[in-house]
């Protein structure tokens, strides 16, 4: 079982609809939990962190914690054609805070 | 702004060379991190240091080095270059929970 797991893509969802990407992972220990966006060619950058269980909110975004079935989400609501991208779902490990990522999953937003 | 810099966005090299990939970042970050990404395996953790001059294995270092003499530099090397290690690489240092990325560096080896 890979360490962390996404929903396979790609994922397809009209403008102004709400996307859903879900992420699992298998260390129960871990305790920090990010979404990260990747335009093609670019970077990484983070949107959403969440430490603990239940719902955080920023904006458009969502992302849902449950320690206990080991699941996070990030939900999209009013999703637009810039949301188009890979999404990443990281949990953090070890004494340096390293990241485990999952491999992405790939959403286009169609106008 | 946290700025993280890497020194070639594009790199063509042939096997058997040896090759630096270089990373800077100016927040004074203590951790800093270099990573690989591949299609269908997201992004794969080679290095990462914590400190001048210390440094730790992580997920894929086989064929890496790396070296970090001042705390803002942290440099990626590949003794012998091979057509395996052909990807994008990406440089990230750390504030509390945040990782923030270079803009990486695409290597193809010929």
């Amino acid at each position: 079982q890979k360490e962390v797991e996404q929903n396979s893509g790609p994922l397809s969802v009209p403008e102004g609809a709400i996307a859903s990407l879900n992420c699992t992972y298998s260390d129960r220990g871990s305790q920090s939990f990010f979404w990260y966006r990747q335009y093609s060619g670019k970077s990484p950058e983070l949107i959403m962190s969440i430490y603990s269980n239940g719902d955080k909110e920023d904006g458009r975004f969502t992302a849902q914690l449950n320690k206990a079935s080991q699941y996070v989400s990030l939900l999209i609501r009013d999703s637009q054609p810039s949301d188009s991208a890979t999404y990443l779902c990281a949990v953090t490990r070890g004494s340096a805070r390293q990241l485990t990522f999952g491999s992405g999953t790939q959403l286009t937003v169609l106008p | 702004d946290v700025k993280v810099t890497q020194s070639s966005r594009y790199l063509v090299k042939r096997t058997g060379e040896k090759v630096f990939l270089e990373c800077v970042q100016d927040m004074d970050h203590e951790n800093m991190f270099w990573y690989r990404q591949d299609p269908g395996l997201g992004l794969r953790l080679i290095y990462f240091s914590y400190d001048v001059k210390m440094k730790e294995k992580g997920d894929i270092p086989e064929g890496y080095s790396v070296s970090r003499e001042k705390k803002e530099r942290f440099s990626l090397i590949l003794e012998s270059a091979s057509t395996n290690q052909t990807s994008m690489y990406l440089c990230a240092s750390t504030a509390d929970d945040t990782q923030y990325f270079g803009p990486g560096t695409r290597l193809t080896v010929l």
